[in-house]
């Protein structure tokens, strides 16, 4: 099984900040298949990012993917209100498995 | 427009059954593979189970393997879980999820109780 270690557990941000959420695997992820959930309080998960770095249909482009083998980024380029979420992270191989996830704090 | 929705959670005593449903729509739901993912209360997201397009294929999370079986009848766009031996620990949301570059669709879960 591959076992995802997302860091930091919390970020706290101000509107405007950049966000840097990582995603590390114990081995690698074949052909990429990482993706990344944004959940909002109360709603179910929203796909963000697949492939490791192409972005879903919808999702602005201040939200971006980036990483190969087995460190994985997902970046908020310029912090929003809306962003305020749990991420996760997530590889979608034969045996799926998730990260932890990141909360994203709006200070 | 793309429709997942979960049905079938509720109260159930430890040891209990319990099937859950998935209806589909806005898609062809026979050329897809469909998941089951689950989360604990103020816990994070668990794979749970997938079942390829025509069904023939199944593959299950370590905890659930032997208790849980998925299937799908693909002529009414229904995906379900059907849940025996039911335990305190497998309480939480149950999501439906359709498979496509990633998690493409997610339902918006039904909450299964286990507790006596």
């Amino acid at each position: 099984e591959i076992v995802l270690t997302q860091s930091p557990g919390t970020l706290s941000l101000s509107p405007g900040e950049r966000a840097t959420l990582s995603c590390r695997a114990s081995q690698s992820v074949s052909s990429n298949y990482l993706a990344w959930y944004q959940q909002k309080p109360g709603q179910a998960p929203r796909l963000v990012i697949f492939g490791a770095s192409s972005r879903a249909t919808g999702i602005p482009d201040r939200l971006s993917g980036s990483g190969s083998g087995t460190d994985f980024t997902l970046t908020i380029s310029r912090l929003e209100p809306e962003d305020l979420a749990v991420y996760y992270c997530q590889q979608y191989g034969t045996s799926p498995t998730f990260g932890q996830g990141t909360k994203v704090e709006i200070k | 427009e793309v429709q997942l929705v979960e049905s079938g959670g509720g109260l159930v005593q430890p040891g209990g059954s319990l099937r859950l449903s998935c209806a589909a729509s806005g898609f062809t739901f026979s050329s897809y593979w469909m998941h089951w993912v689950r989360q604990a209360p103020g816990k994070g997201l668990v794979w749970v189970s997938r079942i390829n397009s025509d069904g023939s294929s199944t593959s299950y999370a370590d905890s659930v393997k032997g208790r849980f079986t998925i299937s799908r009848d693909n002529a009414k766009n229904t995906l379900y879980l059907q849940m025996n031996s039911l335990r305190a620990e497998d309480t939480a949301v149950y999501y439906c999820a359709m498979r496509s570059e990633g998690y493409r669709e997610w339902g918006q879960g039904t909450l299964v109780t286990v507790s006596s």
